[in-house]
């Protein structure tokens, strides 16, 4: 079955400098990958998906990320972060063809002043 | 035009009882999907309704079972509730032809005492 392991559960940045959130998948066929950030009490917002076209995804809010078969890896980036982008990110995994969305566990980004 | 609207935001139950929980897809879907989502993990699949009737289910027991209306709108039953039940859980729309995205709701914080 397809699953996403990020690593880090928490992120600390400093404004202004990069973020690289990462997950690695799990994926006997080529699977479709997605980052969703959620703020807190709300659900959850879609960053960015990847469904076999171009291997770099650009997203919303400046973020993008590269599918990279040959490392099962779908990090997550933005060149200089903003005070704003604090929140929880998630990184999800679904076959083609299957309903079941399976999210990692989660990392909490923090941005300093 | 409003987003996935779920109700109530909080709910709090006791072991035992038995809770229903609504959700209102986002204008033009077809496709809600359930989500619980334990405290610092990510979402985990319940199951998918689509023209009424549940078209795949995740790993969860018999307790909890789903309805979809002509309207769309769709509600998730947990009967017997367990202390383990307590979570936030998350509806998602989608449109049958595009069901990669997802929308979600800021969903509904159950708590069982």
């Amino acid at each position: 079955a397809q699953s996403v392991t990020q690593l880090g559960s928490h992120v600390s940045v400093s404004e202004g400098a990069l973020v690289l959130l990462r997950c690695n998948y799990s994926s006997s066929v080529p699977p479709y990958l997605f980052w969703y950030v959620q703020y807190p009490n709300q659900g959850l917002q879609l960053l960015l998906k990847y469904t076999s076209a171009a291997t770099l995804v650009k997203g919303i809010n400046g973020f993008e990320a590269e599918f990279k078969k040959s490392e099962t890896s779908f990090h997550l980036t933005k060149p200089s972060a903003h005070m704003s982008d604090a929140a929880e990110y998630f990184c999800a995994v679904r076959l083609y063809n299957n309903n079941d969305m399976r999210f990692g566990a989660g990392t909490r980004l923090t941005v300093k002043p | 035009d409003a987003g996935v609207t779920q109700s109530p935001t909080h709910l709090i139950k006791t072991r035992g009882q038995q809770v229903t929980l609504r959700c209102s897809p986002k204008s033009g879907h077809d496709t809600v999907s359930w989500y619980q989502q334990a405290l610092g993990q990510g979402p985990q699949f319940i199951f998918q309704y689509y023209e009424e009737e549940e078209r795949q289910r995740g790993n969860f027991p018999d307790r909890f079972s789903g309805h979809q209306f002509p309207n769309y709108s769709s509600e998730l039953n947990v009967n017997a509730l367990l202390l383990g039940d307590s979570a936030l859980y998350l509806c998602a729309s989608s449109h049958a032809l595009r069901n990669e995205k997802l929308f979600f709701g800021s969903g509904t914080q159950l708590s069982v005492l």
